[in-house]
């Protein structure tokens, strides 16, 4: 059973610049989050999607949006990107939404802004 | 106050010794707890998953939850060195019901 896969795993962006991330989750799972993982702030939630809708979103401003489409798969963007930006970017798929905290996390897109 | 303490540690025990990690969370209405792994540039996977009051035991590793006390640990028997990783606390619910992680406790079993 493959596993969660997200893409780009590594990409370089300029300050302004905007990223698109992809995530497929696990097949049958119908719930993706993304975290956000600095080394000093740790893993910093930023949206869980469930049937195609956003169900809970993190403190994050609004440069910072999100969608899932009919398949599961989803996507996150970040526009006029910031140096702070720099961080790995997980996906966390799971079978179903809600009290459970039983994630499946992608390898992760390190994203660098300079 | 953050919403799931940790200590950053390092925590170095020897090989065979029982680990003790703990964490602490500030909302208490949380009603599941979950801890994770994360071996140096690897993702994060899930170990150990909480939900009542008391103990809660899978191989070497016991989870505890003390809800009175907000409070949720980790002991890991017999450490090995491939124990050695960083361990992250989550809790769901509360409030917002959102997945909060803790920064994590490295832990570094010496052989």
């Amino acid at each position: 059973k493959a596993g969660v896969t997200q893409t780009p795993r590594y990409l370089i962006k300029t300050r302004g610049q905007q990223v698109t991330l992809s995530c497929s989750p696990i097949s049958g799972h119908r719930s993706v989050s993304w975290y956000q993982q600095t080394p000093g702030q740790g893993l910093q939630f930023l949206f869980e999607y469930f049937s195609e809708t956003q169900r809970n979103k993190g403190n994050f401003p609004g440069r910072f949006s999100g969608r899932q489409f009919s398949n599961s798969r989803s996507e996150m963007n970040v526009s006029t990107l910031e140096l702070g930006d720099s961080a790995l970017y997980l996906c966390a798929s799971s079978l179903i939404q809600g009290m459970t905290g039983e994630l499946f996390f992608g390898e992760g897109s390190r994203l660098t802004v300079l | 106050q953050k919403e799931v303490e940790q200590n950053s540690g390092p925590l170095s025990v020897p090989e065979g010794a029982i680990a003790s990690l703990n964490c602490t969370y500030s909302d208490r209405v949380s009603q599941s707890f979950f801890w994770y792994r994360q071996y140096s540039g690897k993702s994060p996977e899930l170990i150990m998953s909480i939900y009542s009051n008391g103990d809660k035991e899978d191989g070497r590793f016991t989870a505890q939850l003390n809800k009175a006390s907000q409070y949720v640990s980790l002991l890991i028997r017999d450490s090995q060195p491939s124990d050695s990783a960083t361990y992250l606390c989550a809790v769901r619910g509360g409030a917002t019901n959102k997945l909060i992680f803790g920064t994590g406790t490295l832990l570094a079993v010496q052989p």
